[in-house]
């Protein structure tokens, strides 16, 4: 099925572990995200990526790194997991900036826990 | 902060109601968007409404935009127990690139059989 599929669903690291979040789009999307959910706090950007071979702060990026490893695929990689980074991740593409045109396609999420 | 915000946070209705939920924003946008949210799911792109828009259908879904008081609403007529979701409003401003297009923190929308 066409979109944009992400793993892992679930886990769990504890305080200093690393990890990568993986994310691939089938679409030929453009422009790739990534943002956290938060319990009242709504999605909040983490890098964006606007292009291949680009890749940009968000919101948040503090704790974070990401690669655009071609146009399908963007990684999100924990350095060294706190427990502040416990949230529901989602990735997301969009044809055009900002999904000004069509909107963003989302992933199902990961949900991380750090202990 | 926030730019989009949705109001109410909850609400609850029985199976055929319509649902009204609405989006007040800060500043000028190029163009705000409605997605749905199952429990333990990804957010789903519902609508598009631009900012020389005011009002745009897609099946059961109406949303309505007026840039003069900044504000939204999406309306789900003869609502099912499949609507049950969150309903989140993004605003895609004029400038400022990727990082400024907010989301909000959601409508909770239960629908009652």
């Amino acid at each position: 099925n066409a979109g944009v599929t992400q793993t892992p669903k679930f886990q769990v690291l504890k305080t200093g572990q690393s990890m990568t979040l993986q994310c691939a789009q089938d679409m030929n999307h453009n422009s790739m995200y990534w943002y956290r959910q938060d319990p009242g706090m709504g999605l909040r950007l983490i890098y964006y990526s606007a292009s291949e071979g680009t890749t940009d702060k968000g919101e948040v990026p503090n704790g974070y790194n990401v690669s655009r490893l071609n146009k399908r695929e963007f990684s999100l990689r924990l350095e060294s997991a706190a427990p502040s980074q416990t949230s529901v991740y989602f990735c997301a593409s969009s044809t055009s900036q900002g999904g000004k045109d069509y909107g963003y396609t989302f992933g199902s999420g990961t949900r991380l826990t750090v202990v | 902060s926030q730019q989009g915000e949705e109001d109410p946070q909850a609400l609850s209705i029985q199976e055929g109601e319509n649902a009204t939920m609405n989006c007040s924003y800060k500043t000028s946008i190029n163009n705000l968007q409605w997605y749905r949210q199952n429990s333990g799911r990804g957010l789903v792109h519902l609508i598009l409404i631009r900012s020389n828009e005011r009002e745009k259908h897609s099946g059961r879904l109406r949303v309505t935009l007026d840039t003069s008081k900044k504000s939204s609403s999406l309306l789900i007529t003869a609502s099912r127990a499949a609507d049950t979701a969150s309903y989140f409003c993004a605003t895609v401003p004029f400038s400022g690139g990727y990082q400024k297009v907010t989301f909000g923190t959601g409508t909770k929308l239960q629908v009652i059989p």
